[in-house]
């Protein structure tokens, strides 16, 4: 069983709908939790970076973390076709010394015109 | 603020060949994380350095090596190409401190064949 669970999509969805992205995981020591949007032929680009549990909010973008369930979101509000891309959530626990970080899959989303 | 950066972007190899690449970390940076992504992937961390020592690494053998300078650059060697390290090799430099998180470059795209 791997540490971090994401559904690989492809996810399409019409501009302007409410797209939601999520990640299962099974490390009870995480507690960073970091959303990574990643374009073709592109390295990931940090959105939303959270710390333990609860909700955070940025523009369209809201992450919430719940580590009861060991599961975390992303929500993308008032979608546009800029937003098609991989999504790659990412998490890493908050002692060992190092910055180990691990990440899902990606979900590949595509917003219609 | 200058980005990371990474060069080059792409390079085909030969099997048992050896291969070199380069990262300039973010301005202020002083950490920097080297991670491998297979086409439809996540992210697997290789290894970090830190004040030019290796202080943390994934499960990669140890013909993955590296060089991180005085002024925070780094560099990916791999020896003894095989087949399976055709992929994207990101550099990812970072701030010391388990709050500080990830800003990657673009990537190299590496070809084994």
């Amino acid at each position: 069983q791997k540490e971090v669970e994401q559904d690989p999509g492809p996810l399409s969805v019409p501009e302007g709908a409410i797209v939601s992205l999520n990640c299962t995981y099974s490390n009870s020591a995480f507690q960073y939790f970091m959303w990574y949007r990643q374009y073709s032929r592109k390295g990931p680009e940090l959105l939303m970076y959270t710390y333990s549990s609860g909700n955070k909010e940025d523009g369209r973008f809201t992450a919430q973390v719940d580590k009861s369930s060991k599961y975390i979101s992303l929500f993308i509000r008032d979608s546009q076709p800029s937003d098609s891309a991989t999504y790659l959530c990412a998490m890493r626990p908050a002692s060992g010394g190092y910055q180990k970080v691990t990440f899902g899959t990606g979900t590949k989303l595509q917003v219609i015109p | 603020e200058t980005g990371v950066t990474q060069s080059p972007t792409h390079l085909i190899k030969t099997r048992g060949q050896q291969v070199t690449l380069r990262c300039s970390s973010q301005s202020g940076h002083n950490t920097v994380s080297w991670y491998q992504q297979a086409l439809g992937q996540g992210p697997q961390f290789i290894f970090q350095y830190y004040r030019e020592e290796e202080n943390g690494r994934g499960n990669f053998p140890p013909r993955f090596s590296g060089l991180q300078f005085p002024n925070y650059s780094s560099e990916l060697n791999v020896n003894a190409l095989e087949l399976d390290d055709s992929a994207l090799y990101l550099c990812a430099s970072s701030l010391e401190g388990q709050s500080s998180p990830l800003h990657f470059g673009n990537g190299t795209r590496l070809t084994v064949t």
